[in-house]
């Protein structure tokens, strides 16, 4: 039974498209994280969501917009795919408190 | 700003070696601690945590881990490793707490257990 769970799990396309990863979590959490992990590992939290509200936007391009429909579900859309964007996206998702995140499997994309 | 140091970053052991992974961080507020694994090929897994108390914890398959708020260390240790250890280990500290409850990563260490 899937904790948290993201489709698809890989995705290759040309630059300049646009797509959409998608997220969902059934463990009644209130929180949920996009992090995404480039080609040396490195972990980099991108947004969250507390109740379908926006709480993190760090450093992020306007191509990529996350969007909440409720509390179980987090997407992410990218427009105007770049070669930079290539990375493992990571989906989380936590309690309230007591902070702790669980992730999804991964979405590897791949930008040609 | 909040910064996570994992200062091995590639680290190659024989089956049944100790094992010790460090960390440090740099905040001086209160601090949430974790150690989580990335075995190949497969999303982060939690192997332990530390919010308060005892700064000695102990997580899944045998590990444990040291705060030490002196040092703002927060080390990973095994007794003896086995082969599955292979993996990459990520420490993360959360600071911020609430609304801002995000997860700053070290850069990694990439465990490498030779049988």
């Amino acid at each position: 039974d899937t904790a948290v769970s993201q489709t698809p799990k890989y995705l290759v396309t040309q630059m300049g498209n646009d797509k959409s990863i998608k997220c969902e979590q059934n463990l009644g959490h209130d929180t949920m994280y996009w992090y995404k992990q480039d080609s040396k590992k490195f972990l980099k939290i991108m947004f969250s969501y507390n109740n379908k509200e926006l709480i993190i936007n760090e450093t992020v391009p306007n191509r990529f917009s996350p969007k909440s429909p409720d509390k179980a579900h987090l997407n992410l859309h990218i427009n105007s795919l770049e070669l930079g964007d290539s990375a493992v996206y990571f989906c989380a998702s936590s309690q309230y408190s007591p902070y702790e995140q669980y992730f999804g499997p991964g979405t590897r994309l791949t930008v040609t | 700003a909040q910064s996570v140091s994992q200062h091995n970053h590639h680290v190659i052991l024989s089956e049944a070696a100790s094992l010790e992974l460090g960390c440090n961080y740099s905040y001086g507020g209160t601090v949430n601690l974790f150690w989580y694994v990335q075995y190949p090929g497969q999303h982060l897994q939690l192997l332990l945590k530390y919010f308060s108390g005892d700064p000695l914890v102990k997580g899944i398959k045998g590990f444990e881990a040291e705060f030490i708020k002196s040092k703002f260390s927060f080390n990973l240790r095994k007794p003896s490793v086995q082969w599955s250890d292979t993996a990459e280990y990520f420490c993360a500290v959360n600071a911020g707490g609430g609304a801002t409850n995000k997860l700053i990563f070290g850069t990694g260490t990439l465990l490498a257990v030779q049988p």
